[in-house]
């Protein structure tokens, strides 16, 4: 079936650019998405793009989509304590269900 | 109206007892879609409602999961005879379609002793 791959942690120093990183197999894709999971609450949506996008940019939010190589990355600029959370990518394509990767958590130090 | 609600917000339960989760999505929501994040896990989906199609049941992890979606609305999971490896956050999301945002429960954190 399809996948969506991330890895599990990430650590940035605050100020610093976060660039968190996806793969996915479904060269069918249509949309891809990046949500949010703060610490005890539930996930929320980010950001989501369209396949016939490379990049979107919202505030401190850059999203780069390289379809070739089926690679979905979120930059946060600026990183700050509050970003501290769980990334998931997810994607929505040929299994007409969205799929989410398993998260990557961000922790940021001082 | 309100977002996707689910109870209970925690069950404890004893190994071999069966229990059932409720999900109640956000109203004209015809997507609905049940996950498991398991402690220091990622998210795990389990099965998913579109409309009147069948349910995708492919992540369900074995035969004793089960849920039903009753009249297109709420949605209940049940898990039979409960092991404590099925220990974990049921989360249950609804969207407007297959494309649109997800809207997460708070979800249901269960613990079987």
């Amino acid at each position: 079936g399809e996948d969506v791959e991330q890895s599990l942690f990430l650590s940035v120093r605050e100020g610093d650019s976060s660039v968190i990183n996806c793969t996915y197999t479904d060269s069918s894709s249509t949309y891809l998405y990046w949500y949010k999971q703060e610490p005890g609450a539930g996930l929320q949506l980010l950001t989501y793009i369209f396949s016939n996008m490379d990049m979107k940019q919202d505030q401190r939010l850059t999203v780069l989509l390289n379809k070739k190589d089926k690679h979905l990355s979120l930059r946060i600029a600026d990183t700050q304590t509050g970003d501290s959370a769980i990334y998931f990518c997810a994607e929505y394509g040929s299994a007409s269900k969205i799929i989410f990767g398993s998260g990557t958590r961000l922790s940021i130090r001082p | 109206g309100a977002g996707v609600s689910q109870s209970p917000s925690n069950k404890v339960t004893e190994k071999g007892k069966d229990v059932e989760l409720r999900c109640d999505p956000i109203s004209g929501h015809t997507a609905l879609y049940w996950y498991r994040q398991s402690l220091g896990q990622g998210l795990e989906f389990l099965i998913y409602f579109q409309g009147n199609s069948a349910p995708d049941k492919s992540g369900l992890p074995s035969d004793r999961f089960s849920a039903e979606r009753t009249g297109g609305s709420v949605s209940t999971l049940t898990i039979q005879r409960t092991q404590q490896e099925d220990s974990a956050v049921y989360l249950c999301a609804s969207s407007a379609s297959a494309t649109d945002t997800q809207y997460f429960g708070p979800g249901t954190r269960l613990t079987v002793l």
